[in-house]
């Protein structure tokens, strides 16, 4: 299994700053098979970035995503308030798929 | 728009059956593979499985054959069932979307909360 480790588990920012999560695979996973998502409260995830850098549809710029191998990011230049949620790294190369942990974005 | 909708029973007690259903609306589940994934404090996203268009399935090793996925395809629904349930299995379970195995979840449900407890 590939165990998908996200750091940190909490970011405290203010609007406008720039948020930087980082997720670490425990194998090599093709980059084009790694997916971010969001996640506000009692909603479902959200499909924000696939292959570790492509935007989804309606997605704003200020999100971006990269990474290979084993190590993946997606930043966030300049937040704003509906950006506050959890945020999840996500691997569909091999079965079983995985997820990270999450990095939880909070209002400092 | 692709639209999923979980449904089912809220509460099951320990060592029973789960069963749930997903139904796919602005979509046909003919195409495309169709996945159920629960959430929970203890262990957060956990991907239970996938039922592809034609019927091929897969499956979580942790669940330990307790869970089995089919389609209806005439009623556009998708369902789960999990043998055994333990109050482990207490969670919000999700169905989502891939268009291929090589595309991510696009399409999610907007999850049921189920709870195992006597």
């Amino acid at each position: 299994e590939n165990v998908l480790t996200q750091s940190p588990g909490t970011l405290s920012l203010s609007p406008g700053d720039r948020a930087t999560l980082s997720c670490r695979a425990s194998q090599t996973v093709t980059a084009d098979f790694v997916a971010w998502f969001q996640q506000r409260p009692g909603q479902p995830p959200r499909l924000l970035i696939s292959g570790a850098s492509t935007r989804a549809p309606g997605v704003p710029d200020r999100f971006s995503g990269s990474g290979s191998g084993t190590d993946f990011t997606l930043v966030i230049s300049r937040l704003e308030t509906e950006d506050f949620a959890v945020y999840y790294c996500h691997q569909h190369a091999s079965a079983p798929l995985t997820f990270g942990g999450g990095t939880k974005v909070e209002i400092k | 728009q692709v639209k999923l909708q979980e449904s089912g029973p809220g509460l099951v007690k320990p060592a029973e059956t789960l069963s749930l259903n997903c139904t796919v609306s602005g979509g046909s589940i003919s195409n495309d593979y169709w996945s159920w994934i629960r959430q929970s404090p203890d262990k957060g996203l956990e991907w239970i499985g996938y039922i592809s268009n034609m019927g091929n399935t897969k499956y979580n090793p942790s669940l330990r054959g307790r869970v089995t996925l089919s389609m209806a395809t005439s009623q556009s629904q998708i369902s789960l069932k999990m043998t055994a349930v333990t109050a482990a299995d207490t969670a919000v379970y999700y169905c989502a979307r891939q268009q291929w195995l090589a595309d991510p979840f696009d399409f999610w449900g907007q999850g049921t909360l189920v709870t195992v407890s006597a």
